[in-house]
C-alpha cells in the first residue's frame, strides 16, 4: 500500500524557517518524481514545487521561488521542503504528492499524504 | 501562466442527480487535465487524468471529457459519498488548479 506521511509542520514567526519531511513507503520511491502542494485555510490547492527522481530537474512556483528548497534522499525514501523567510501568506496545509510516471513522468498526482499544517504568525 | 476557471463554484444537487462541472483553461492544454475530489480535512483524491482516463478504483459514474480549453467532469447518479469539493488541474505547463466546485446536498 502506497503511503506518504508528512511531518515538520508547526507555528513559526514571520521571517522564520521550517523544514518539512515526507516519508514514502509501499512503492519504489527512487523512480518517481514528487511534488509539494499547499492549501491555505478555507482556500483551494496551490502547487509549490516539483523534483524528479534523480533530483536533476526542480521547479518552483513563483510565490516561493528563492525562499523554498525542495530536496530528496532516495536512500531514506524521503522528500523535503526547506522553507525560509516565511510569510503570513505561507500559512497552509502542505501535502506531498506522487507523480506516478516513473522516469517518463505522468505529471498528475496519484497519491497524496495527509498533510502537515504550517502556521506563520507572530 | 495558465489559469484554470471552474464553474459553478457551488452546486446543489440531490442523490441520483446527474452533475456536470466545467473547467476552462486560459490557453490550450491539449488533454493534460486531471480531476480531484477532496473532502473536508482530507487529502485530494485523483479521479480522472488525461482529461478522460478513469483512475483505477474510481467508480464508473465519474467521467471526464474535453480537450483544448474546455473540459467537463460528469457524475452520473450522484451518491451520498460524492458530496465534496472537486478541483481540475492542468499539467501542460507546470501545474495550476481551478478554484474548486463544492457539490452540496440540495
Amino acid at each position: 500500500e502506497v503511503q506518504l506521511v508528512e511531518s515538520g509542520g508547526g507555528l513559526v514567526q514571520p521571517g522564520g524557517s521550517l523544514r518539512l519531511s515526507c516519508t514514502a513507503s509501499g512503492f519504489t520511491f527512487s523512480t518517481d518524481s514528487m511534488n509539494w502542494v499547499r492549501q491555505a485555510p478555507g482556500k483551494g490547492l496551490e502547487w509549490v514545487s516539483y523534483i524528479t527522481s534523480s533530483s536533476s530537474t526542480i521547479y518552483y512556483a513563483d510565490s516561493v521561488k528563492g525562499r523554498f528548497t525542495i530536496s530528496r534522499d532516495n536512500a531514506k525514501n524521503s522528500l523535503y521542503l526547506q522553507m525560509n523567510s516565511l510569510r503570513d501568506e505561507d500559512t497552509a496545509v502542505y501535502y506531498c504528492a506522487r507523480d506516478p510516471g516513473g522516469n517518463s513522468g505522468a505529471y498528475y498526482f496519484d497519491y497524496w499524504g495527509q498533510g502537515t499544517l504550517v502556521t506563520v504568525s507572530s | 501562466d495558465i489559469q484554470m476557471t471552474q464553474s459553478p463554484s457551488t452546486l446543489s444537487a440531490s442523490v441520483g442527480d446527474r452533475v456536470t462541472i466545467t473547467c476552462r483553461a486560459s490557453q490550450s492544454i491539449s488533454s493534460w487535465l486531471a480531476w480531484y475530489q477532496q473532502k473536508p480535512g482530507k487529502a485530494p483524491k485523483l479521479l480522472i487524468y488525461k482529461a478522460s482516463s478513469l483512475e483505477s478504483g474510481v467508480p464508473s459514474r465519474f467521467s471526464g471529457s474535453g480537450s483544448g480549453t474546455e473540459f467537463t467532469l460528469t457524475i452520473n447518479s450522484l451518491q451520498p459519498d460524492d458530496f465534496a469539493t472537486y478541483y481540475c488541474q492542468q499539467y501542460s505547463s507546470y501545474w495550476t488548479f481551478g478554484q474548486g466546485t463544492k457539490v452540496e446536498i440540495k
